[in-house]
């Protein structure tokens, strides 16, 4: 769906170590997100870019950190995870700020 | 703080039937608002996109309306079809903040 991998799909992983989750996208949007989806709390905001090395953090940065070197690639790392972070995440694209968010398929990470 | 309800949480409803689904929303410096469906274990699939300055956007058998005095808007959905049946989400774009504030879906299902 609009030229957005995100890579694994799948993951799990003990908690205490560190996690990488990647987007690419191939639409040469400058914009690119990461959502979190849980039961009860919907989709909620981690962090965002707005260019390569321009980023910004959401309503729940804390425990994560993400990386933009380059135009088509969006980096979030959980540098310990711990068992809150077990959760959905979603990478999303947009051309601008007012313009339509557009969706990867998720990567769906356990931490034990 | 922007907070955006969904009511109801679930609808179930026969083919053939149009429908409404409705989303409302507590601040009115939006700049848009956005709708999505997701079907189980995918990503988002956005609808329709209304800016702050329209009343409503149209695409085949979907009608979004946008009423900001009231924070209120509508999906209609025309001559459902067993393949509308999926989580249909709404999200605002608070001003002045990189951040749609979303709501918790409605899932709607289709029954032949």
């Amino acid at each position: 769906d609009a030229g957005i991998t995100q890579s694994p799909r799948h993951k799990v992983t003990e908690t205490g170590t560190p996690v990488t989750l990647r987007c690419h996208q191939t639409e040469n949007h400058r914009y690119m997100y990461w959502y979190r989806q849980d039961p009860g709390h919907g989709l909620r905001l981690i962090h965002y870019s707005y260019g390569v090395k321009d980023t910004d953090k959401g309503e729940v940065s804390d425990g994560y950190s993400v990386s933009r070197s380059k135009t088509e690639d969006f980096l979030l790392t959980l540098e310990s995870a711990t068992s809150s972070q077990t959760s959905v995440y979603f990478c999303a694209i947009s051309l601008g700020t007012n313009q339509p968010q557009h969706f990867g398929d998720g990567t769906r990470l356990s931490i034990l | 703080k922007q907070e955006v309800t969904q009511i109801p949480a679930a609808l179930s409803v026969p083919e053939g039937e149009n429908l409404v689904l409705n989303c409302s929303f507590t601040d009115s410096a939006i700049y848009n608002l956005q709708w999505f469906r997701q079907d189980p274990g995918k990503g988002l699939t956005s609808l329709l996109l209304i800016q702050s300055s329209q009343r409503e956007q149209t695409s085949g058998r979907l009608n979004a309306s946008l009423d900001k005095s009231s924070g209120r808007s509508t999906l209609y959905i025309a001559a459902s079809q067993p393949g509308d049946s999926a989580t249909y989400l709404c999200a605002a774009l608070i001003q002045g903040a990189q951040k749609l504030v979303f709501g918790q879906g409605t899932r709607l299902t289709i029954n032949p």
